[in-house]
């Protein structure tokens, strides 16, 4: 079956610290991957996405590169702001456009 | 282009009663797909309406129910609630089925309390 794991949390960092948040999948097929962001009191929003093999997605300064080799899509930002505090979820979609999301990262940067 | 719209906000029932949750599609999406989020859980896949047809089903007993209409809005409808209902419900809408590579696009959410 389809299932993603994502990094417990929550997660504190300092303004401009370098970020890291893990994600592997398994999956049937040829998934497309994706991270989404949701802030507080809000819904989910598209952060990025790679849709094949060693394809690398990126997006307001945050990138994650689609490694089938070790099934993983890890999220990374070289300097994370205090308004990148938020909850990040890791996704992968089936063929039919079905989607399987972790169980979410919560971040907070301090300044 | 209008995006993803959901109503209510927010509802309190009652268990065993039954609700309706409502979603406007965003412009040009024939997609919709639901899901239940509980409390610091990640959104779990419930079903999907693809030109008004069930197209995927979840691990969601059939008390969660659903419609699609013709100009792609969706209802889902959950019977006999429960506690464990409690949950954000967010619907999601994306321009075709059957393509793994488009994202979707979600609403705010309905905030359904069961009490």
């Amino acid at each position: 079956g389809n299932s993603v794991t994502q990094m417990e949390g929550p997660v504190t960092l300092s303004e401009e610290a370098f970020l890291t948040i893990n994600c592997t999948y398994t999956a049937t097929g040829y998934p497309s991957l994706f991270w989404y962001v949701q802030y507080p009191g809000e819904g989910l929003q598209l952060l990025l996405k790679a849709t094949k093999a060693d394809d690398k997605g990126s997006n307001k300064g945050f990138e994650a590169t689609y490694r089938k080799e070790t099934t993983s899509f890890h999220l990374e930002k070289g300097s994370v702001q205090v308004s990148d505090s938020a909850v990040y979820f890791c996704a992968l979609s089936s063929p039919g456009n079905q989607f399987y999301f972790g169980t979410g990262t919560s971040l907070t940067v301090i300044p | 282009e209008t995006g993803v719209t959901q109503s209510p906000t927010h509802l309190i029932k009652t268990r065993g009663q039954q609700v309706t949750l409502r979603c406007s599609s965003q412009s040009g999406h024939n997609t919709v797909s639901w899901y239940q989020q509980a409390l610091g859980q990640g959104p779990q896949f419930i079903f999907q309406y693809y030109r008004e047809e069930e197209n995927g089903r979840g691990n969601f007993p059939p008390r969660f129910s659903g419609l699609q209409f013709p100009n792609y809005s969706s209802e889902l409808n959950v019977n006999a609630l429960e506690l464990d209902d409690s949950a954000l419900y967010l619907c999601a809408s994306s321009p075709t089925s059957g393509d793994s590579s488009y994202e979707q696009y979600f609403g705010p959410g309905t905030r359904l309390t069961v009490t």
